[in-house]
């Protein structure tokens, strides 16, 4: 079984820009959630879908958005780029078959925004 | 709102004494608490969970303890190895899914 994919794995974007990742979960899996990772700021949760709807949501401005398809790909959008915005993006599927079939998460590669 | 506190933020080890990391959490509704372990410039990987009614859980040197009373869980790594140097990350959440918060993580250097 195919992991968590995502792309670019690595990208450069300037201020005031807006960019675009896409995540495809585990064949099978119906939740996304994207974190943010930064030195020192850990895990930072942005936002998970299920089935298409934005179940929750981080603490994150309105310029980091998300979507998820029918197929359960994801992607997630930041707008109007800031320097702080650098940062290694993460995102993660879940089966969610049930209550009691847990919610472990798996982690794609990430990847990596640098803004200059 | 959901908050997970980690402690210590690094930790330094000789290889083969024992490594304990420990996290506490606010929302009194988590039931589930895994633990992930990122290498440098890898993803997280899930090394052990444990849920609410399970107070330990074991698994060869690794081991995790749950307090839902006082809202404490831990990590207990045994044996430690050169290999075992990471970042460990705790988090909690609900088995019926929320979003699942993750403590700041520590860093772990085992000495050989």
């Amino acid at each position: 079984k195919a992991g968590v994919t995502q792309t670019p794995r690595y990208l450069i974007k300037t201020r005031g820009q807006q960019v675009t990742l896409s995540c495809s979960p585990i064949s099978g899996h119906r939740s996304v959630s994207w974190y943010q990772q930064t030195p020192g700021q850990g895990l930072q949760f942005l936002f998970e879908y299920f089935s298409e709807t934005q179940r929750n949501k981080g603490n994150f401005p309105g310029r980091f958005s998300g979507r998820q398809f029918s197929n359960s790909r994801s992607e997630m959008n930041v707008s109007t780029l800031e320097l702080g915005d650098s940062a290694l993006y993460l995102c993660a599927s879940s089966s969610q078959a049930g209550v009691n079939s847990g919610n472990t998460i798996y982690f794609g590669e990430g990847s990596w925004l640098t803004v200059v | 709102g959901e908050n997970v506190e980690q402690h210590p933020s690094t930790l330094s080890v000789q290889e083969g004494d024992s490594a304990v990391i420990k996290c506490t959490y606010s929302d009194s509704a988590s039931n589930y608490f895994p633990w992930y372990k990122q290498e440098l410039g890898k993803r997280p990987q899930l090394i052990i969970d444990i849920r609410s009614n399970v107070g330990e859980k074991k698994d060869q040197r690794i081991a995790v303890t749950l307090n839902k009373t006082a809202k404490h869980f831990s990590l207990h790594i045994t044996e430690t190895q050169p290999e075992d140097s990471a970042v460990y990350f705790c988090a909690a959440g609900k088995t019926s899914y929320d979003k699942v918060i993750f403590g700041p993580g520590t860093s772990l250097s085992v000495i050989p």
